[in-house]
């Protein structure tokens, strides 16, 4: 059981140029998330969805892309490249569930992105 | 809206000491709780979780968290740390719309003294 697998591991770009980073699960979980990780900062919800065909933002979309035509995949898609998106991104799954509940999210093991 | 307080950015502990971790929440409803704990160069895992019920849940490796509202506080702790245990605490919180979007605190890294 793969679990979530998070491709490339490490990436350096310049700035201005684009590129995905990709995510994908195989729980047959509903509900997807990226997260970008900054010292001192925690995380943060950079885009969510709750099923194939459906996104939306969460706390700090810009210059960020998702798309979900599958359930089991979620790319994210820099635009254009900046200094300020170096970071560590990490991409989450869980299954949603009906209010009263809730489930665990499992993580990937992260993208670290240096954008120089 | 909903946050997460984490006041200590790095907790160094003796092994075998006891340790308390803080975490403190904000929200117009009520919420799910968590501990994330991450290793050195990997992902999250889920730690323990406060959904509802007993306020007191435990994990499997020792550490437990107490639901306190009237503090809004989910605090995590160990009676005895290991060397095993070095490794950065996630506070998270979720609330109870079906909503799965976690907010994080900056997190706690925990550092074990031999």
């Amino acid at each position: 059981n793969a679990g979530v697998t998070q491709t490339p591991k490490f990436q350096v770009l310049k700035t201005g140029q684009s590129m995905t980073l990709q995510c994908a699960q195989d729980m047959n979980h509903e509900y997807m998330s990226w997260y970008r990780q900054d010292p001192g900062m925690g995380l943060r919800l950079i885009h969510y969805s709750v099923g194939a065909g459906i996104t939306d933002q969460g706390e700090v979309p810009n210059g960020y892309n998702v798309s979900r035509s599958t359930t089991e995949d979620f790319p994210l898609r820099l635009l254009s490249a900046a200094p300020s998106q170096t970071s560590v991104y990490f991409c989450a799954s869980s299954y949603r569930t009906p209010p009263g509940l809730n489930t665990e999210a499992f993580f990937g093991q992260g993208t670290r992105l240096t954008v120089v | 809206a909903q946050s997460v307080t984490q006041l200590d950015s790095q907790v160094p502990v003796f092994e075998e000491a006891p340790v308390e971790l803080r975490c403190n929440y904000s929200s117009s409803v009520s919420v799910y709780l968590f501990w994330y704990v991450q290793y050195p160069n990997q992902g999250l895992q889920l730690l323990l979780k406060y959904l509802s019920g007993s306020t007191l849940v435990e994990s499997i490796n020792g550490f437990e968290a107490e639901f306190n509202k009237s503090q809004t506080s989910f605090h995590l702790r160990k009676p005895s740390v290991h060397i095993s245990d070095t490794a950065e605490y996630f506070c998270a919180v979720s609330d109870r719309g079906g909503n799965e979007k976690l907010t994080f605190g900056t997190g706690t890294r925990l550092t074990i003294i031999p």
